[in-house]
């Protein structure tokens, strides 16, 4: 079945810690985006690529980085200087271009610090 | 103002109830909608796309109005498990998807 994996479910980091979320899709979409929700909030765009080897900031990358190696990887790393992680994220994709395509979402990591 | 602002809810209807969402956006060059419902702790799934002659599903209808920059949602004949939050999506030409805050349905029984 064609869709989007991440993993893992859940993770817990510790103070100072980088920790890395993993996003693989197998739709052959172009496009790739993760989003940041708080509970009870609506989503907020952290970064995205619409190209393997090039990726762009959104509106909260402050604290996060990424790559995008190839076609249907995108892993999320949040970094030490994240300093409030908590949060549900969401790994998205899209077939890219200037279209009226939507997105399609995995079904998220939940990040609690220790 | 924000980019997309919907209804602020929450909508607390009775079963069988018909209810309609609202959703607004700023920028005039959206070319492309969406709705999108949310169930608690769960991601995101396409509902439908919202097309300019407006669009059906069954029990749910859009309809866009580019003139007001207003979207909106119809559910007939509202069920249990139609309870989750709605999302209003909106794309403009070569641009992100911007998110509405999303507006929250209980369904009772």
């Amino acid at each position: 079945d064609g869709g989007i994996t991440q993993s893992p479910k859940y993770l817990f980091r510790k103070e100072g810690q980088n920790v890395t979320l993993s996003c693989e899709q197998n739709l052959n979409h172009d496009a790739m985006y993760w989003y940041r929700q708080d509970p009870g909030q609506g989503l907020r765009l952290i970064y995205y690529s619409q190209i393997v080897n090039d990726f762009q900031k959104g509106d909260i990358a402050e604290g996060y980085s990424v790559s995008r190696e190839k076609k249907e990887s995108f892993p999320l790393t949040v970094t030490s200087a994240q300093k409030n992680p908590t949060a549900f994220y969401l790994c998205a994709s899209s077939i890219g271009g200037s279209n009226n395509q939507p997105q399609h979402f995995g079904d998220g990591t939940r990040l609690s610090i220790l | 103002r924000k980019e997309v602002e919907q209804d602020p809810g929450p909508f607390n209807v009775p079963e069988g109830a018909t209810v309609a969402f609202n959703c607004t956006y700023s920028n005039s060059a959206s070319q492309s909608f969406f709705w999108y419902r949310q169930d608690c702790r769960k991601e995101p799934k396409l509902l439908m796309s919202v097309y300019s002659s407006g669009n059906e599903d069954g029990r749910f209808t859009a309809q866009l109005n580019r003139a007001s920059q207003y979207i909106s949602l119809l559910i007939r004949d509202s069920k249990l498990s139609d309870s989750a939050t709605y999302l209003c999506v909106v794309r403009g030409y070569g641009q992100n998807f911007v998110f509405g805050p999303g507006t929250r349905l209980s369904v009772l029984p």
